[in-house]
């Protein structure tokens, strides 16, 4: 099974900053297989990137996700007052086991 | 637009059985894998089983196999999470997903939640 690894675990900001977050996995992620999700406060997770870097629908392009291998990034250039949520990765690139990453948190500084 | 609209809260005592529910609307649900993601208290997000509605092609997470059935109505859009007996560690939101399947899925749209406590 691959197991990713999310860092920072808290990442303390303030709006029109920059956010960088990173996703490292135990193995390479087949086909950058990487998904990211948005999670805010009692609401469902949002699918934001996929495929390691391409924007799902309707999601700004202040968002974007690079990476390959075993090191995966998701930048938000500036962030937005609802941008604080907590941020998962995903890799799909294995079968039959999908792994989530434990989460990095962006909380307003 | 896309739509998974779930079943709403349920409070269960250990060994009874639950089956919660998922609409889809807006796409066609046939054609596309819908399944179950779990989120206990306070914790992230686990995988749980997939589902193609338009053969019943069933996977699932290795850690969930056994543990839970996924099942799916295509009569009426509709997929499903049941439990045969509920234990205390069962209790968590249970999010519907829409899901791309390549060499394993990803998910592109969520249902709302459906929380369900399991209490004696």
């Amino acid at each position: 099974e691959i197991v990713l690894t999310q860092s920072p675990g808290t990442l303390s900001l303030s709006p029109g900053e920059r956010a960088t977050l990173s996703c490292r996995a135990s193995q390479s992620v087949r086909s950058s297989y990487l998904a990211w999700y948005q999670q805010k406060p009692g609401q469902a997770p949002r699918l934001l990137i996929h495929a390691a870097s391409a924007r799902a629908t309707g999601i700004p392009d202040r968002f974007s996700g690079s990476g390959s291998g075993t090191d995966f990034t998701l930048t938000i250039s500036r962030l937005e007052p609802e941008d604080f949520a907590v941020y998962y990765c995903q890799q799909y690139g294995s079968s039959p086991g999908i792994t989530f990453g434990p989460g990095t948190k962006v909380d307003i500084k | 637009e896309v739509q998974l609209v779930q079943s709403g809260a349920e409070v269960k005592k250990p060994g009874e059985s639950l089956k919660i529910s998922c609409k889809g609307s807006g796409y066609s649900f046939t054609s596309n894998w819908i399944g179950w993601v779990r989120q206990m208290p306070g914790k992230g997000l686990e995988w749980m089983g997939i589902i193609y509605p338009g053969d019943s092609d069933t996977r699932y997470s290795p850690s969930f196999q056994g543990q839970v059935t996924i099942s799916a109505d295509k009569s009426i859009s509709t997929a499903y999470l049941q439990w045969s007996s509920l234990k205390a560690s069962d209790t968590a939101k249970y999010y519907c997903v829409r899901a791309i399947m390549l060499t394993s899925p990803y998910f592109d749209y969520w249902g709302q939640g459906t929380l369900v406590t399991v209490s004696s």
